[in-house]
């Protein structure tokens, strides 16, 4: 069966620290996907990253940055020097790639409050 | 792109009551996904279609739930009666094949 497992349920850091978000996640597919999602407290659902199981390489987009690992399953994200817009709730999602992408299995999400 | 628009954006209806969500998708996308998030579940994926069709229904918690796409810019999910436990935000999503999906602003149902 698929999960995805955050086991950080809230996080809070000052601003301009660093903190990375934890996602694991369970599979027996060779072939899927996995997301991370923002929800940002107006509640709407803002999508971050897509990486398929074949690309293990890692990705920076500005201060966000996601650390793929297939040996321990994992798929961590990891802002670099926060700001109190990054407040937010952050989803992993894990998706078969069989199935419909948008078909996701969400994690509990984890959420990061920024302070100034 | 406007994005996936959803209305109504806040819903309160009293138990036993018809409530009617509405979605509009992004233009081109053949996908579309129903979720709904609550504090105890979190985010759970209801029904999904493809090319208008729906492919899997599965997470729909009961008859009282029904969703139709009749055109490819259209859907709605019915819940008919309502309970106090459809109390949720209710998520409207689509996307390409194989690519991410956009989700809408969400729908914020109160059943009282």
């Amino acid at each position: 069966a698929q999960k995805v497992t955050q086991a950080q349920t809230e996080i809070s850091v000052v601003e301009k620290e660093d903190v990375t978000l934890d996602c694991v996640y369970e599979t027996r597919d060779t072939t899927y996907y996995l997301f991370w999602y923002k929800q940002p407290p107006s509640g709407e659902l803002v999508f971050l990253i897509r990486r398929n199981s074949f690309d293990e390489q890692n990705e920076i987009s500005g201060r966000y940055s996601w650390n793929f690992q297939k040996s321990t399953s994992s798929f961590n994200f990891t802002i670099t020097a926060s700001q109190v817009v990054d407040s937010a709730v952050y989803f992993c999602a894990l998706s078969e790639a069989t199935s419909n992408t948008g078909k996701l299995i969400f994690g509990q999400g984890t959420t990061l409050q920024v302070k100034p | 792109d406007a994005g996936v628009i959803q209305s109504p954006r806040h819903e309160v209806t009293e138990m036993g009551q018809e409530v009617t969500l509405r979605c509009k998708p992004i233009s081109g996308h053949n996908s579309l996904f129903w979720y709904r998030q609550t504090m105890m579940r979190g985010l759970e994926l209801l029904i999904y279609f493809n090319n208008n069709v729906p492919i899997d229904d599965s997470g729909m918690p009961e008859d009282r739930f029904s969703a139709k796409m009749p055109n490819a810019s259209f859907s709605t999910l019915k819940i008919q009666p309502s309970e106090p436990r459809d109390s949720a935000v209710y998520f409207c999503a689509s996307s390409f094949p194989r690519l991410e999906a956009f989700f809408g602003q969400g729908t914020r149902l109160t059943v009282v």
